[in-house]
């Protein structure tokens, strides 16, 4: 149980263009949901928590109009990389925790680079 | 502030030989406490995690951890290495059920033939 999934895995895409990256809950519902990014060889850095139904928190340093998450149902959080540059390469994973819960389950991740 | 400490950058392991990551948290009082290991290009997969009770805990792939309050550290042991158990390895607290989680920087583990 507790199985989070991402799409796409990979995805390549040109300078200006937005990406939309998909993360489910497969086998329960979860309330929270959390983006996260991954430099090389870094630990994962939290960009946004995203509650079912609410507007997402951004930590600090985060632009919020240039990574779009939208939390719609219990079982999937979108984050979407608006006019994606060079720079916003990286790996990003997505987490998410069941309500009443306090353990995060971490998706596969999705390596975005931007030509 | 708050954090957390994997002050092992990297670790090399003969496979068969017995294995600690090593894990310090800086907090007020004592945090739920989690180790994740993410294979290359991979996501994070749950070790094990502890809460309260006893604090020595069981998790998947044959590894266990103990929690120590007066040492403020959550150790991960494996008795004996696999040439697949070759990853990073996190550290990660959360002080509150609502709070963020915390990450240590990762611990590197590698494996000899």
């Amino acid at each position: 149980g507790a199985v989070v999934s991402q799409h796409p895995s990979r995805v390549i895409c040109k300078s200006g263009t937005s990406v939309k990256i998909e993360c489910r809950s497969l086998d329960f519902q979860a309330t929270t949901m959390f983006w996260y990014r991954q430099f090389p060889k870094k630990s994962l850095m939290l960009m946004a928590t995203s509650n079912e139904g609410s507007k997402a928190t951004y930590e600090q340093g985060v632009e919020k109009d240039k990574f779009l998450i939208n939390h719609a149902s219990l079982t999937l959080s979108t984050l979407t990389v608006t006019s994606a540059h060079p720079e916003d390469s990286s790996f990003y994973i997505c987490s998410a925790r069941m309500g009443g819960t306090d353990t995060q389950y971490f998706g596969p991740g999705t390596r975005l680079t931007v030509l | 502030a708050q954090s957390v400490t994997q002050p092992d950058i990297h670790i090399t392991v003969s496979e068969g030989a017995s294995l600690e990551l090593r894990c310090n948290y800086s907090y007020g009082a004592t945090p739920y406490l989690f180790w994740y290991v993410q294979s290359p290009g991979q996501g994070l997969q749950l070790l094990l995690k502890y809460f309260s009770g006893d604090t020595l805990v069981q998790g998947i792939k044959g590894f266990e951890a103990e929690f120590k309050r007066s040492q403020s550290s959550f150790n991960l042991r494996k008795p004996s290495v696999h040439w697949s158990d070759a990853a990073e390895y996190f550290c990660a607290v959360v002080m509150n059920r609502d709070d963020k989680i915390i990450f240590g920087k990762g611990t590197r583990l590698h494996i000899l033939p």
